[in-house]
């Protein structure tokens, strides 16, 4: 069965610098998330992506975060200057329509 | 703003008790509502869905929820849970406006002693 998958699985990271966390959809999924979840908080809503535009993006996701689909394949989330607060589990999902998304595994940012 | 609320955060039960996790959610209008679980180590899987029909559905691995628009509810149940159905369950809705955002609950814990 497909799946979604992301890379890395963990990625620990110095305060002010980049990280891009990278997301492999379903191969046929049309739309795309990221998702957060900060520890013993709610998974959260960051930012759905169509048509290679954004179509709708939370509070959280301000001028720091970018989302980017460079080659057909790879859905990437970029955060330019991390900040502590920025640690969490962000999940990446897909979906063929706006309903049934599918989750992968995380990638657990930690910022030091 | 729509919310989705979760009532049990952590649920203790032994192998084959019944279930029943409650969530509510605050959006009036059509809402299509579903149960995630995220077992040790994995990621979100989709146990069942509602969007519309019967207010009773059914999801995989004997899990069914009901949904009952006068109590804006969607209790998850499952009538003799496993050590297996340990994992963290999570309650969501799908936001008005054609964009897939989810709105999650807290999530519940649920540990299965065998």
């Amino acid at each position: 069965e497909p799946e979604v998958t992301q890379t890395p699985s963990h990625q620990v990271t110095q305060m002010g610098q980049e990280v891009i966390l990278r997301c492999v959809p379903i191969s046929n999924h049309l739309y795309f998330y990221w998702y957060r979840q900060i520890l013993g908080q709610k998974v959260e809503f960051l930012v759905s992506f169509y048509n290679n535009e954004i179509s709708e993006k939370s509070e959280i996701f301000d001028d720091q975060f970018s989302v980017e689909r460079p080659d057909g394949s790879n859905f990437t989330l970029k955060i330019r200057s991390t900040k502590l607060e920025d640690s969490a589990m962000y999940f990446c999902a897909s979906s063929v329509r706006t309903d049934t998304q599918y989750f992968g595994p995380g990638t657990r940012l930690t910022v030091l | 703003a729509q919310s989705v609320s979760q009532h049990n955060h952590h649920v203790i039960l032994s192998e084959a008790a019944s279930l029943e996790l409650g969530c509510n959610y605050s959006y009036g209008g059509t809402v299509n509502l579903f149960w995630y679980v995220q077992y040790p180590g994995q990621h979100l899987q989709l146990l069942l869905k509602y969007f519309s029909g019967d207010p009773l559905v059914k999801g995989i691995k004997g899990f069914e929820a009901e949904f009952i628009k006068s109590k804006f509810s969607f209790n998850l149940r499952k009538p003799s849970v496993q050590w297996s159905d340990t994992a963290e369950y999570f309650c969501a809705a799908l936001s008005p406006g054609n964009t897939g955002k989810l709105i999650f609950g807290q999530g519940t814990t649920l540990q299965v002693k065998p």
